[in-house]
């Protein structure tokens, strides 16, 4: 069965840079791809970008350009999304999802999150 | 971007009724990409229905989904307990994709 496992929690200042992880296990790590998703306090779910782990192609919405980087590593079927230049707006849990392409982008599995707080 | 709009905000129910849960979009969503998800708390998302009207994997068939352009809408027929829990509408047709507010289903 497929299963997201996703890093621990992390508490960063602002300015700070943060780094999630998300191994994935139960498919072929290169048949999907990885998008991460978000939820802050009070808000809705925000797509923060995909990252096809076949070419390493990534796709990210103009709010996010510049400031996230997502990364996959073929080896260990791990997904990373790195978050630069954190403010207490970035405070939230931020999850990973299976997606595919095309007419397929949903996505179909998730993480089970992790939070991430940035604090002073 | 397209807006996505959900309502009611949140439906109160006994178990055994139906759910009628609608979703709104700012502009015609192509091809009918639009997926349902269900979440509880401290828990992820899940993911019901896609394109539309198709059920996911394993998710029992008293979930339906219907709709196109920009109107759409989940059906739970018969309420079971387990179906108490928030509902989120998703558009992968545009970038960036996004997502409603969500609908709370709880029990009357």
């Amino acid at each position: 069965q497929v299963h997201l496992v996703q890093s621990g929690a992390e508490v960063k200042k602002p300015g700070a840079t943060v780094t999630v992880s998300c191994k994935a296990s139960g498919y072929i790590f290169t048949s999907y791809g990885i998008s991460w998703v978000r939820r802050a306090p009070g808000q809705r779910l925000e797509w923060m970008g995909y990252i096809s782990a076949y070419t390493g192609n990534t796709n990210y919405p103009q709010k996010f350009q510049g400031r996230v980087t997502m990364t996959t590593y073929t080896p260990t079927s791990t997904a990373y999304m790195r978050l630069r230049s954190l403010t207490s707006d970035d405070t939230a849990v931020y999850y990973c999802a299976r997606a595919g392409s095309g007419s397929s982008r949903f996505f179909d599995f998730w993480g089970q999150g992790t939070l991430v707080t940035v604090s002073s | 971007e397209i807006v996505l709009t959900q309502s009611p905000g949140t439906l109160s129910l006994s178990p055994g009724k139906r759910a009628t849960l609608s979703c709104r979009a700012s502009q015609s969503v192509n091809s009918d990409f639009l997926a349902w998800y269900q979440q509880k708390p401290g828990q992820p998302p899940t993911l019901l229905i896609y394109g539309a009207f198709s059920r996911a994997t394993g998710i029992p068939d008293r979930f339906s989904g219907s709709g196109s352009g920009t109107d759409f809408t989940l059906t739970i027929d018969r309420l079971e307990s387990e179906d108490f829990a928030v509902y989120f509408c998703h558009q992968y047709s545009n970038s960036p994709f996004t997502f409603g507010p969500g609908t709370k289903v709880d029990i009357k």
